[in-house]
């Protein structure tokens, strides 16, 4: 367990439908990372936080995508009209900004499944 | 495009061999190139990682060969476990900025007891 939790684990929902995720990073970690990963593949960089600022997006993150970081606390991504296509693991990630390289470290992911 | 490439796709390795996993990347502007594990139903975790400047990092059995010039890097697991098993992702990150992940697709590694 690396202290990043997300909820739910798993999602089926039907297309067309909303749905929304949540991820508590480490307390005290300022770094909040979105990344999707699809089956066979490593994960992709959908979203950046630092703090309650969202400071970088994907081209992969539509319009029907959006993310907040409200106090800069947890995270919740959401998205609209769901599409078949965006059925995968969507994982968070957090780290603390210092000197160097800070490790992400990564949550167990929410898996997405759309109908 | 797809910035880092790893192969290969997939490796069955025996108990105590050795595993090999090679990347290349493609982006100068990398500068940190980390490794992660990861089982089926959790999130990725760090392994091991390495910065340019050094061509040779080992902790315990894992160890990061690279090079710089050739622009790839390399992960080798001695004495290879049934435990290793797993998918191994290499990745390359900038510093500054978001510091955001690029990934490579990743190599589903067996060890057979």
């Amino acid at each position: 367990d690396t202290g990043v939790s997300q909820d739910p684990r798993h999602k089926i929902t039907k297309r067309g439908q909303n749905v929304t995720f949540r991820c508590d990073p480490i307390s005290e970690h300022n770094r909040l990372y979105w990344y999707r990963q699809t089956l066979g593949q490593g994960p992709e960089f959908l979203t950046y936080f630092q703090n309650e600022a969202q400071l970088e997006k994907s081209r992969l993150l539509s319009d029907r995508f959006s993310a907040e970081r409200p106090k800069g606390s947890f995270s919740t991504l959401e998205i609209q009209r769901t599409e078949q296509g965006d059925s995968a693991m969507y994982l968070c990630a957090s780290s603390s900004r210092g000197s160097g390289a800070d490790t992400q470290y990564f949550g167990p992911g929410t898996r997405l499944t759309v109908l | 495009q797809q910035q880092v490439k790893q192969s290969p796709q997939s490796l069955i390795v025996q108990k105590g061999g050795i595993s090999i996993i090679n990347c290349a990347y493609e982006n100068t502007a990398f500068d940190y190139f980390p490794w992660y594990q990861q089982f089926p139903g959790k999130g990725p975790a760090l392994l091991i990682a390495i910065r340019p400047d050094v061509s040779e990092k080992k902790e315990g059995r894992f160890t990061i060969s690279f090079n710089k010039s050739a622009k790839q890097f390399s992960l080798h697991i001695m004495d290879s476990q049934p435990g290793d098993s797993a998918t191994y992702f290499c990745a390359a990150q900038t510093q500054g900025g978001s510091e955001k992940l690029v990934f490579g697709k990743g190599t589903k590694l067996t060890v057979n007891p």
